[in-house]
């Protein structure tokens, strides 16, 4: 089974702008979380979907949202982007809620 | 946000010793996790412990959920070069897809 990808892998954008960050769970997966990792503040949960619905979201500004698609793949925007922004996202696919998380590689997006 | 706390922060041990690390919780957690990150990578899962008391092994591996359903460790035995990397403990409560995290343990191996 092809595990968790994410696109792009890299990004660098400047700030005000915007970002789309995509993710592709494991096959079957239908849960999809996503997550910031910076040096400073470690993993923090962004937010997750399941059938296409927002379950459960992160201490994040409205900046940034997300979305689910009916085949599961999965999108996070963030708009007016700040440096702080700059960090690794990372999407996480699992089976059902309660079930081990499956990471993909990450993007790194960094803002100038 | 909120995060585990996991001790120690780092290690530097020789090829072939055991390492053990830990992460506490004020909260319960339903589910600890495992992982291990390698740079430019994504955390991958090492062993995944879902009951009080639960004793898992993977290869070289062992974790433990602890009874109290506060705290876990991980025992790595007779390490090698490849254990190199950050390992990060993570807990999810019931109901609740949001794993949260512990600050990792960097592993060093000296030759």
């Amino acid at each position: 089974k092809a595990g968790v990808t994410q696109t792009p892998r890299y990004l660098i954008k400047t700030r005000g702008q915007q970002v789309t960050l995509s993710c592709s769970p494991i096959s079957g997966h239908r849960s999809v979380s996503w997550y910031q990792q910076t040096p400073g503040q470690g993993l923090q949960f962004l937010f997750e979907y399941f059938s296409e619905t927002q379950r459960n979201k992160g201490n994040f500004p409205g900046r940034f949202s997300g979305r689910q698609f009916s085949n599961s793949r999965s999108e996070m925007n963030v708009s007016t982007l700040e440096l702080g922004d700059s960090a690794l996202y990372l999407c996480a696919s699992s089976l059902e809620q309660g079930s081990g998380q499956f990471f993909g590689p990450g993007t790194r997006l960094t803002v100038l | 946000g909120q995060q585990l706390n996991q001790s120690p922060q780092s290690m530097f041990i020789q090829e072939g010793e055991d390492v053990s690390m830990n992460c506490t919780s004020s909260s319960i957690f339903n589910t600890w996790l495992w992982y291990k990150q390698d740079p430019g990578e994504g955390p991958v899962l090492l062993i995944a412990l879902y009951k009080a008391g639960e004793l898992t092994s993977n290869g070289r591996l062992t974790a433990q959920f602890g009874i109290t359903r506060k705290d876990s460790f991980l025992n790595i035995s007779a390490s090698i070069p490849s254990d190199v990397g950050i390992y990060f403990c993570a807990g999810q409560g019931q109901g609740a897809q949001k794993l949260v995290f512990g600050q990792g343990t960097r592993l060093t191996i000296n030759p």
